[in-house]
């Protein structure tokens, strides 16, 4: 089975601070995903990767940015977290088929 | 701009019950896919359905593809408390996933 891990379940941090979002998966998937899941809005994309090193916007990038720096981790951060970017943060992986995600970390920005 | 809508929003039912969930959007994709979120946990894939038309069973479930695949519907039949969760339908285009409002479905017994 895949196995998609993120760091944290929960996390709580300031207004101001650099947060890091860490995923891992074990399956050797070239693709990785970044969400953040809001009530009614579903899962909105933030950016991706197909390899290493290599990244692309999604469709809500602005407050954030990412690192793959080896294929299996895929790193979200805000540079400056700011109370509206508090929110359930899942991580994905896929090779060319289905997405498998992690349990998420839900952050809270103070 | 939501590319998906999903629809209701909400659900509630009594165990036993047929409920039907709907995606719609005025694109059309690749193929759709269908998760389910339970409390805790991320989505879990259902079904893949790629050609127009197209319907799938997972015993009580029964997904279809629109025609011009720009729509789907998820159908339960007998729904039971564990097919409680979030459903969310996803439009795959390219190697994206364009995902769905949600449908929060609950079942008691």
């Amino acid at each position: 089975d895949v196995k998609v891990t993120q760091s944290s379940r929960y996390l709580v941090k300031r207004t101001g601070e650099k947060v890091f979002l860490e995923c891992v998966q074990d399956m050797d998937h070239e693709n990785m995903f970044w969400y953040r899941q809001d009530p009614g809005l579903g899962l909105r994309l933030i950016y991706f990767s197909y390899d290493v090193k290599m990244k692309e916007k999604g469709d809500i990038p602005e407050g954030y940015s990412v690192s793959r720096e080896k294929k299996e981790r895929f790193s979200l951060i805000l540079e400056s977290a700011s109370t509206n970017q508090t929110s359930m943060y899942l991580c994905a992986s896929s090779a060319r088929g289905p997405q498998h995600f992690g349990d998420g970390t839900r952050l809270s920005i103070l | 701009t939501q590319l998906l809508e999903q629809s209701p929003q909400f659900l509630s039912i009594q165990e036993g019950e047929n409920l039907t969930v709907y995606c719609n959007s005025s694109s059309v994709f690749s193929s759709l896919q269908w998760y389910r979120q339970e409390p805790g946990e991320g989505p879990v894939l259902l079904v893949t359905v790629v050609t127009g038309g197209e319907v799938k069973k997972l015993k009580r479930l029964t997904f279809q593809f629109g025609d011009a695949r720009k729509d789907s519907s998820l159908h339960i039949t007998a729904a039971q408390p564990g097919d409680t969760g979030l459903y969310l339908c996803a439009g795959a285009r390219a190697d994206k996933l364009i995902f769905g409002t949600g449908t929060r479905l609950q079942v008691f017994p």
